[in-house]
C-alpha cells in the first residue's frame, strides 16, 4: 500500500484559510486520496476524497497536483471546531481498507 | 440518520480477563470494520466484514482476538485473554459505496484499559 507523508502539526488562526499538505510520491493510478479528521475523544469522520480532479464539498476542498504525487486539503475559514488530527490516506481502487498514519494535528487559535 | 453505535463506552479489566465489544452499524451499510487505536497513533484496521463474511483480518491477533457478524448487521469483537498492550480505543465503522470509494462512518469507540 502506498504511503503518505504529512507534517506532524500545524497552527492556524480562526477565520483564516488553512492548507494541509500531503505527499504521496508512490501513488498508483488507481489509488484514491481520502481525508478524514478526528476531533478529540471522537472517532474519525470523513472529510473528502478524490482521484484526479480537484473536489469541493461543504466541509473542505481537495486540490490534487497534476502528477498526483501530492495533495492539499483546504479549509476555507478555520473555526475552533476544526481543531483535530487530519489524516491523508490512499486506498487502492477505492477499496475499504484504510491505513491511517500519524496525521497532522491542527490547532486553531482564536 | 442514526450513527454507528458502540457499547460499552469504557471498560476496565485485569490482564488475562476476557472482554467483548458490541457494534451496531448504520442501517443498510454492508461493510463493517473494527479498528484499534493506541494512544498517540492512528487507527489500525483489525478486521473488515462484507455482510457476514470476512474480507480482511490480516492484522487481527487471532490467538486472542475474535470477531463475528452473524446476521450481517451488528458485530462483536472479543479479546480473550487480554494483555496490557491491548489497552486502546476500539473503533467500529461502517461504510457504503459512493463515488467509487467506501466512505466510512465511525462510532465513538470503546476505551479499554487493561491493568
Amino acid at each position: 500500500d502506498a504511503k503518505t507523508t504529512q507534517p506532524n502539526s500545524m497552527e492556524s488562526n480562526e477565520e483564516e484559510p488553512v492548507h494541509l499538505p500531503c505527499n504521496h510520491s508512490t501513488i498508483s493510478g488507481t489509488d484514491y486520496i481520502h481525508w478524514y479528521r478526528q476531533l478529540p475523544s471522537q472517532g474519525p469522520e470523513y472529510v473528502i476524497h478524490g482521484l484526479t480532479s480537484n473536489v469541493n464539498n461543504r466541509m473542505a476542498s481537495l486540490a490534487i497536483a497534476e502528477d498526483r504525487k501530492s495533495s492539499t486539503l483546504i479549509l476555507h475559514r478555520a473555526t475552533l471546531r476544526d481543531a483535530a488530527v487530519y489524516y491523508c490516506i490512499l486506498s487502492r481502487e477505492g477499496g475499504g481498507k484504510l491505513i491511517f498514519g500519524q496525521g497532522t494535528e491542527l490547532s486553531v487559535k482564536p | 440518520e442514526a450513527g454507528v453505535a458502540q457499547s460499552p463506552r469504557y471498560k476496565i479489566i485485569e490482564k488475562r480477563q476476557s472482554v467483548a465489544f458490541w457494534c451496531n452499524p448504520i442501517s443498510g451499510h454492508a461493510t463493517l470494520y473494527w479498528y484499534q487505536q493506541i494512544l498517540g497513533q492512528g487507527p489500525k484496521l483489525l478486521i473488515q466484514f462484507q455482510n457476514n463474511g470476512v474480507v480482511d483480518d490480516s492484522q487481527l491477533p487471532k490467538d486472542r482476538f475474535s470477531a463475528e457478524r452473524l446476521k450481517g448487521v451488528d458485530s462483536t469483537l472479543k479479546i480473550q485473554p487480554a494483555k496490557l498492550e491491548d489497552s486502546a480505543v476500539y473503533l467500529c465503522a461502517s461504510s457504503f459505496h459512493f463515488r467509487g470509494v467506501y466512505e466510512q462512518y465511525f462510532g465513538p469507540g470503546t476505551r479499554l484499559t487493561v491493568t
